[in-house]
């Protein structure tokens, strides 16, 4: 009963090092998205995917890259860390009737 | 635009007192969804509720209810008999129907309101 996976929980970058942050799920759903959650902004939609090979940019999708070569998996690649991506980092899917399930999200520092 | 306010930033109560979570909701579509989600302490995300804008019945689930009212946009979240474990910040939440064709922009969150529930 995995649901919504996500890896690492925590993470520690320096400034201009990149990284992946991965996302699995097994419910079949098409929708995916990753949002980043900081203080006092609530959540940002970063990325979003409505089917495998198709993704979009969402509010703040800058420094950010994703693919979706699987109904499955939806990583999140950040370029060249900078400190203001530091945040927790969220990945959802969602069925048809539009309810995000959550995977339990992922800290990332950048120092 | 689609709008989400919570207007209780923090609420504190005693255990075992009922509490009630304001959402106040902005759209001009005439149909769209309504969400409770919880984030306790821990940190995850957890879905709590989906509502249809045409089903305006209230809802209860064990101790928890849903007062959904169209006419004055709000959808407000009841806990009855609060406990300890009811501790954590609960979010609001608006998407209207065509989110398959605008996923992304169209998924609306509140500022969230943070219950603390003391022993």
């Amino acid at each position: 009963n995995a649901g919504v996976t996500q890896t690492p929980k925590f993470q520690v970058l320096k400034t201009g090092q990149s990284m992946t942050l991965q996302c699995a799920q097994d419910m079949n759903h098409e929708y995916m998205s990753w949002y980043r959650q900081d203080p006092g902004m609530g959540l940002r939609l970063i990325h979003y995917s409505v089917g495998a090979g198709i993704t979009d940019q969402g509010e703040v999708p800058n420094g950010y890259n994703v693919s979706r070569s699987t109904t499955e998996d939806f990583p999140l690649r950040l370029l060249s860390a900078a400190p203001s991506q530091t945040s927790v980092y969220f990945c959802a899917s969602s069925p048809d009737t539009g309810e995000l399930f959550f995977g339990e999200g992922s800290r990332l520092t950048v120092l | 635009a689609q709008k989400v306010t919570q207007a209780q930033t923090e609420i504190s109560v005693v255990e075992k007192e009922d509490v009630t979570l304001d959402c106040v909701y902005e759209t001009r579509d005439t149909t769209y969804y309504l969400f409770w989600y919880k984030q306790p302490p821990s940190g995850e995300l957890v879905f709590l509720i989906r509502r249809n804008s045409f089903d305006e019945q209230n809802e209860i689930s064990g101790r928890y209810s849903w007062n959904f009212q169209k006419s004055t946009s709000s959808f407000n979240f009841t806990i009855t008999a609060s406990q300890v474990v009811d501790s954590a910040v609960y979010f609001c939440a608006l998407s209207d129907t065509s989110f398959r064709d605008n996923y992304g922009q169209n998924f609306v969150f509140g500022p969230g309101t943070r219950l603390s529930v003391l022993p």
